[in-house]
């Protein structure tokens, strides 16, 4: 157990539709990082948040949002979905503050299916 | 920009014997930071072992062991005595100083086979 938390573990929805993601990091982690992994674009970085800012922005879609609260909890927003959104959606959490690269530790991912 | 190369797609090992897992990476940068990731068929992301650049100290943990060599880029994964359970698809990834976005490799799937 990594001891980062993802709900739901799986969710099945029509496109069009909109859906959160929702993750807790492990107890004193201050940066959330979410991943996508399918199966053509393997695990690929969507953004990070460190202490309620955002940090880092990778290839997220702007129908994708995100936002880390102040219990450091964190939640990814994706609106308007489509067939191809439907991947595992993995939430990480670490230590790592600025000028450190600590490892990051992943939930179980939440497994979302778009229909 | 950085990258990461698994070349070996799918490895089939039967139970016991060694298997050692490739890993090349690329990056400009001077500082940077390389990891191993286990994904078992449950889907959950393991992290294994972390190293940094100017740690070129190879690292040993019970079976497994890893060889960092800068001079080839590369940090080789070796499952010694393998077992079923280490059946997974095995990531290699990179970070780079102040970036801990982790740039991932397509992964390799290992069969071990009893």
């Amino acid at each position: 157990d990594s001891g980062v938390t993802q709900t739901p573990k799986h969710l099945i929805t029509a496109t069009g539709q909109r859906v959160t993601l929702r993750c807790s990091p492990r107890s004193g982690d201050l940066s959330v990082y979410w991943y996508q992994q399918s199966l053509d674009q393997g695990l690929q970085f969507l953004i990070q948040y460190y202490n309620g800012e955002e940090r880092a922005k990778g290839n997220i879609l702007e129908r994708f949002s995100a936002q880390q609260f102040p219990d450091l909890h964190s939640e990814l927003n994706l609106s308007s979905l489509e067939l191809g959104d439907s991947a595992l959606y993995f939430c990480a959490s670490s230590v790592a503050r600025t000028g450190e690269n600590t490892e990051a530790f992943f939930g179980q991912g939440t497994r979302l299916t778009v229909v | 920009a950085q990258k990461v190369t698994q070349a070996q797609t799918e490895i089939s090992v039967v139970e016991k014997e060694d298997v050692t897992l490739d890993c090349v990476y690329e990056t400009r940068d001077t500082t940077y930071y390389l990891f191993w990731y286990k994904q078992p068929p449950s889907g959950e992301l393991v992290f294994l072992i972390r190293r940094n650049s100017f740690d070129e100290q190879n690292e040993i943990s019970g079976r497994y062991s890893w060889n960092f060599q800068k001079s080839t880029s590369s940090f080789n994964f070796t499952i010694t005595a393998s077992q079923v359970v280490d059946s997974a698809v095995y990531f290699c990834a990179l970070t780079t100083f102040g970036n801990e976005k982790l740039t991932f490799g397509t992964g390799t799937r290992l069969t071990i086979i009893p």
